[in-house]
């Protein structure tokens, strides 16, 4: 039982573009989304989160935008960098459930110069 | 990942030992959880803690598995018997919870357990 998916495994921006990557959820409980950038031999850095009761949050380069009637979220990185190049977890959490956070499988971002 | 410190970071064990793996939150956190990475897959929940307590282990295997977050020192997430099938990597994240609202959890780096 996914609860979070992530169905791109990979994807490829040219340096300066946008990158975006998608995330779906199907548990309505879920009120808090995160997205973490993971480096190998590395844990998972936040980068971003969102309440359930916002559609959008912003920080310097990257936004979440959340489509809760969809079940969707998705992270916006302008420009993109060739040091963006990793792999990128998209989290879902519920305050009633405790906070244990259910990840998606992941995307790996490449950058090129 | 400055703050929450996991180690070893590398831990090599043959089948049927023991596997202790310490995580000590960061400063002024007081909620550890415990995660683990199999190969080509994302991170799956596995115990909860606060001091002293553990709030929920769903997603901890029913057998050779604990979890402990003593009132002094670090979490310990110990692994009896080991087997092929544990090898992977464990993280441990932190968090200042508030239960009124979300907070971020802040992840270690992580310790690699090889299982020979």
């Amino acid at each position: 039982d996914q609860q979070v998916k992530q169905n791109s495994p990979s994807l490829s921006v040219q340096e300066g573009r946008i990158s975006i990557l998608n995330c779906d959820y199907t548990n309505s409980m879920f009120d808090y989304f995160l997205w973490y950038k993971k480096y190998p031999a590395e844990g998972p850095t936040f980068l971003i989160s969102i309440s359930s009761i916002k559609d959008k949050n912003e920080d310097g380069r990257f936004t979440v935008f959340l489509n809760k009637s969809a079940k969707h979220l998705s992270l916006h990185i302008v420009p993109s960098q060739p040091g963006d190049s990793a792999v990128y977890f998209c989290a879902a959490s519920a305050l009633s459930q405790g906070g244990k956070l259910i990840f998606g499988q992941g995307t790996e971002l490449s950058v090129k110069p | 990942n400055a703050g929450v410190m996991q180690n070893p970071r590398h831990l090599v064990r043959r089948r049927g030992q023991e596997a202790r793996l310490r995580c000590s939150p960061m400063k002024g956190h007081s909620h550890v959880y415990w995660y683990r990475q199999l190969p080509e897959e994302g991170l799956k929940f596995m115990v909860y803690l606060q001091k002293e307590n553990i709030i929920d282990e769903s997603g901890m295997p029913k057998e050779r598995f604990s979890a402990e977050f003593p009132k002094e020192g670090p979490s310990i997430l110990r692994i009896q018997q080991v087997v092929r099938g544990d090898s992977a990597a464990y993280f441990c994240a932190s968090s200042h919870r508030d239960r009124g609202s979300n907070q971020p959890q802040h992840f270690g780096d992580g310790t690699r357990l090889s299982i020979l």
